[in-house]
């Protein structure tokens, strides 16, 4: 069974810049989270889908936003990059929705905004 | 204070030692998860524990619920278990993930 798949693996974007991401989840598992590790705070939670519905949100400004499709592949968007979305944005799936379950991350996309 | 404290930060071992990773936590949880990243950032989940104990391998982890803490045991470590550990917690009321800042451990042989 192939892993969670996150592509691009590396981007390079400017300040005012917007980027989306893509996580392809393992197959079968309906539940795709996001997060964001940076040297300064560590891993932070970004938000969870859930069948294509958000279902919690982390602490981060409107210009965060993500979704999730039918095939339950997600896809997380930043607007007017600054220079501190500068990141390893990384996503898990799980089978179900993560309360209590195992979770399966992808290598990540690293993000350097100048 | 940061609700997931972990410690060590940085532990540096010589192969075939027993080495012990501590978290705690300030808030109430319905899960912890213990998680080991490598150089080049993937994550693998080693444990998700809600009471007892789980073992897998060397690797044991542990937790207390009444006192809010957790350890990660590695027995008879081994160089390739270099990386940095990092500690999850589940909240309970808002189901968010809670980091850790993560053990970076280092096995020499």
């Amino acid at each position: 069974k192939a892993g969670v798949t996150q592509t691009p693996r590396y981007l390079i974007k400017t300040r005012g810049q917007q980027v989306t991401l893509s996580c392809s989840p393992i197959s079968g598992h309906r539940s795709v989270s996001w997060y964001q590790q940076t040297p300064g705070q560590g891993l932070q939670f970004l938000f969870e889908y859930f069948s294509e519905t958000q279902r919690n949100k982390g602490n981060f400004p409107g210009r965060f936003s993500g979704r999730q499709f039918s095939n339950s592949r997600s896809e997380m968007n930043v607007s007017t990059l600054e220079l501190g979305d500068s990141a390893l944005y990384l996503c898990a799936s799980s089978l179900e929705q993560t309360t209590n379950e195992k979770l399966f991350f992808g290598s990540g996309t690293q993000l350097s905004v100048l | 204070k940061n609700e997931v404290e972990q410690s060590p930060q940085n532990l540096t071992a010589q192969e075939g030692e027993f080495i012990t990773i501590n978290c705690s936590y300030s808030v109430g949880i319905s899960a912890l998860h213990w998680l080991q990243q490598h150089p080049g950032g993937g994550i693998v989940s080693l444990f998700m524990l809600s009471s007892g104990k789980k073992k897998h391998g060397r690797l044991i982890a542990t937790i207390n619920i009444q006192e809010k803490h957790s350890s990660l045991h590695i027995t008879a470590s081994h160089p390739r278990d270099s990386a940095v550990y990092i500690c999850a917690v589940r909240h309970l009321d808002t189901d968010k993930l809670i980091f850790g800042t993560g053990t970076r451990l280092q096995v020499f042989p």
